[in-house]
């Protein structure tokens, strides 16, 4: 079955600074990799996604990029705000597989320093 | 509009007991998800239902089982109960039959004592 791996398992930056976060995973069949943001003692936020017809995605400071070939992705965050404090969740899905799931990685705790 | 509301926000029980927890979906919403978040780790997929059909099942035991209904709401129970399963369960609902666009609830925080 598909495996995420996520790295680093913590990152500190300092404010204004750029975070990446790097995953890969192992499946060939996925081709759906969102990214989750998850505050202390909240939900998980969509923040982000990605499609495997895709190399890269942009939303204001954040960003993510796509290497099919070597099944990994990753998060970009530039000018980082102290409310981007959080845990980071990067994901893979086969969202045309009938017997769908998203799988996680471990997280990303990302501190942003004064 | 509301968004994914689940019930109990907390609950403690009793090993051995026996647990269920409730995930109302977006509006329009036709597939729930459920998954399991042990402290420090990611989500993992115990359940996903659409058109009130199993349509995945990640690796839990068969103590594991859920069921949703013609409104989309769904339920997760666990049976015999074991000090591991404490945990944040989180639902989380979609448009489609399809993992894509999920969003979570706030997750009921389940402690086995």
């Amino acid at each position: 079955g598909e495996n995420v791996e996520q790295h680093p398992s913590t990152l500190s930056v300092q404010e204004g600074d750029s975070a990446v976060i790097k995953c890969t995973y192992s499946d060939s069949a996925s081709n759906y990799f969102p990214w989750y943001k998850q505050e202390l003692g909240k939900r998980p936020q969509l923040i982000i996604d990605i499609r495997s017809n895709v190399g890269e995605k942009k939303d204001q400071r954040i960003a993510v990029t796509l290497n099919k070939t070597a099944k990994h992705f990753s998060l970009h965050i530039t000018e980082t705000q102290p409310e981007d404090s959080a845990v980071y969740f990067c994901a893979a899905s086969d969202d045309m597989n009938r017997d769908d799931k998203i799988i996680f990685g471990k997280g990303t705790r990302l501190h942003i320093l004064p | 509009d509301a968004g994914v509301t689940q019930s109990p926000t907390h609950l403690i029980k009793t090993r051995g007991q026996h647990v269920t927890l409730r995930c109302s979906p977006i509006s329009g919403h036709k597939s729930v998800s459920w998954y399991q978040q042990v402290l420090g780790q990611g989500p993992q997929f115990i359940f996903q239902y659409y058109e009130k059909e199993e349509r995945g099942r990640g690796n839990f035991p068969d103590r594991f089982s859920a069921r949703q209904f013609p409104n989309y709401s769904s339920e997760l129970n666990v049976n015999a109960l074991l000090l591991g399963d404490s945990a944040l369960y989180l639902c989380a609902s979609s448009p489609t039959g399809y993992n894509t666009e999920a969003f979570f609830g706030q997750g009921t925080r389940l402690t086995v004592v």
